[in-house]
């Protein structure tokens, strides 16, 4: 069975913190992808970025960045320098490999960046 | 390009009332997926298609049915609706190859009373 968990469930940090988001993951498979997705207050579903299993680079994409350990089955999101528009609700998901092909989110992580 | 389209947008059932959700999407997508939203939660599988012809339940399938008759369409039909089935409904579609992600419609709110 597959698992994503997101512990956090509101954080709320002053404008231009830098602030961490956890995911962590319960698979069997050896083969998988990992996502994140942002919901802004609007109620849209954005992707943000997508992970294999193969790949524990790291990725930085201006203020975003991630952090990918197999070790831990983790796969945390920072945002540097938060800004106001950063505030949303966002999802860490999976999807495996095998015959499943499902897709599966942890319930999100609400933040707000405060002014 | 329309991507993935969700109607309607609002509704309001009684229990006991039937109804059906569409979607429908103009990228050839294989992969289909309904996801419930239930206010302050995270998104839960309903069902899902890897293909024409073929579904499969999600994680929170009962009081649901669908169907993939065709690649464009994944209808998710409620039978019986129940005041636990007030959410807000996402279906998304997915290709598999480079740069995959789920494509998002704009959601389906509704209200069981």
């Amino acid at each position: 069975a597959q698992k994503v968990t997101q512990a956090q469930t509101e954080i709320s940090v002053v404008e231009k913190e830098d602030v961490t988001l956890d995911c962590v993951y319960e698979t069997r498979d050896t083969t998988y992808y990992l996502f994140w997705y942002k919901q802004p207050p609007s109620g849209e579903l954005v992707f943000l970025i997508r992970r294999n299993s193969f790949d524990e680079q790291n990725e930085i994409s201006g203020r975003y960045s991630w952090n990918f350990q197999k070790s831990t089955s983790s796969f945390n999101f920072t945002i540097t320098a938060s800004q106001v528009v950063d505030s949303a609700v966002y999802f860490c998901a999976l999807r495996t490999m095998n015959r499943d092909d499902k897709i599966i989110f942890g319930k999100g992580t609400r933040l707000h960046i405060l002014p | 390009n329309a991507g993935v389209t969700q109607t309607p947008k609002f509704r309001i059932l009684k229990i006991g009332q039937s109804m059906t959700l569409q979607c429908t999407q103009d990228m050839n997508h294989n992969y289909m997926y309904w996801y419930r939203q239930d206010p302050g939660m995270g998104l839960k599988l309903i069902y899902y298609s890897v293909g024409a012809g073929i579904t499969d339940k999600g994680e929170v399938p009962n009081g649901y049915n669908v169907s993939r008759s065709t690649t464009e369409d994944f209808p998710l039909r409620l039978e019986l609706a129940a005041p636990s089935q007030t959410s807000v409904y996402f279906c998304a579609s997915s290709y598999r190859g480079p740069n995959e992600k789920l494509f998002f419609g704009s959601g389906t709110q509704l209200s069981v009373l």
